[in-house]
């Protein structure tokens, strides 16, 4: 099984829909992220987490919102989806010894 | 802010060296990274250096640092077809604190 592992791998939405995109990981680290990814820009941060408690906002955070359920799990919310948040979203996880990133979610919004 | 830049696109012939270039602002940065992206795949760390080396060597690849210019630049080695993909640099200020990376350099490799 995969350290970081994202559901679901596509998705299509209609304009308006929530969607949740989920994110749990086995490796036990306190630390969670959430990034998207657009052509020519990177990745950017949308959100992140150091502990279950601790919740930040990153650099493009508006129209998004993020849940730490437990350590393993965070989850990230589009509470009414609009076509520019069409994307590749990545989740990670970080310790001391570096840096897991999931395998991606691809999300069109239609 | 931190703020990380690329240039864009490279091209190159086949066994020729490619030279990735990237510039960051954020001096407190503690390691610096490159992750590679093949198409319609996720990232793959390639390398990454800590602050207080210069250059880090691992087979083709070659990583130059240069802390008082704020330059990172990934130099591979007799590049082949199959290195054709998107490369990030990314920095992570303070330690495992947050990764910012920069919009990628599209790399393509002809014959």
């Amino acid at each position: 099984d995969a350290d970081v592992t994202q559901t679901p791998r596509n998705r299509i939405t209609k304009t308006g829909k929530r969607i949740m995109l989920e994110c749990s990981q086995t490796k036990g680290h306190d630390r969670m992220y959430w990034y998207r990814q657009d052509p020519g820009l990177g990745l950017r941060l949308i959100y992140y987490s150091f502990d279950v408690k601790d919740i930040n906002k990153g650099e493009i955070s508006d129209g998004y919102s993020v849940s730490r359920q437990a350590q393993a799990k965070f989850s990230l919310s589009l509470e009414s989806a609009i076509p520019n948040q069409t994307a590749l979203y990545f989740c990670a996880t970080s310790s001391i010894d570096g840096y897991t990133f999931g395998s991606g979610t691809r999300l069109t919004v239609v | 802010g931190e703020d990380v830049e690329q240039s864009l696109f490279l091209s190159v012939r086949e066994g020729d060296s490619s030279v990735i270039n990237c510039t960051y602002t954020d001096s407190s940065s503690t390691y610096l990274y490159w992750y590679k992206q093949e198409p319609g795949a996720g990232l793959q760390l390639l390398t990454y250096i800590f602050s207080n080396m210069d250059m880090k060597q691992d087979q083709r690849l070659t990583v130059l640092l240069n802390k008082k210019d704020k330059h990172l630049s990934l130099r591979i080695a007799d590049t082949q077809t199959g290195d054709s993909a998107i490369y990030f640099c990314a920095e992570d200020s303070g330690g495992y604190n947050k990764l910012i990376f920069g919009a990628g350099t599209r790399l393509a490799v002809h014959p």
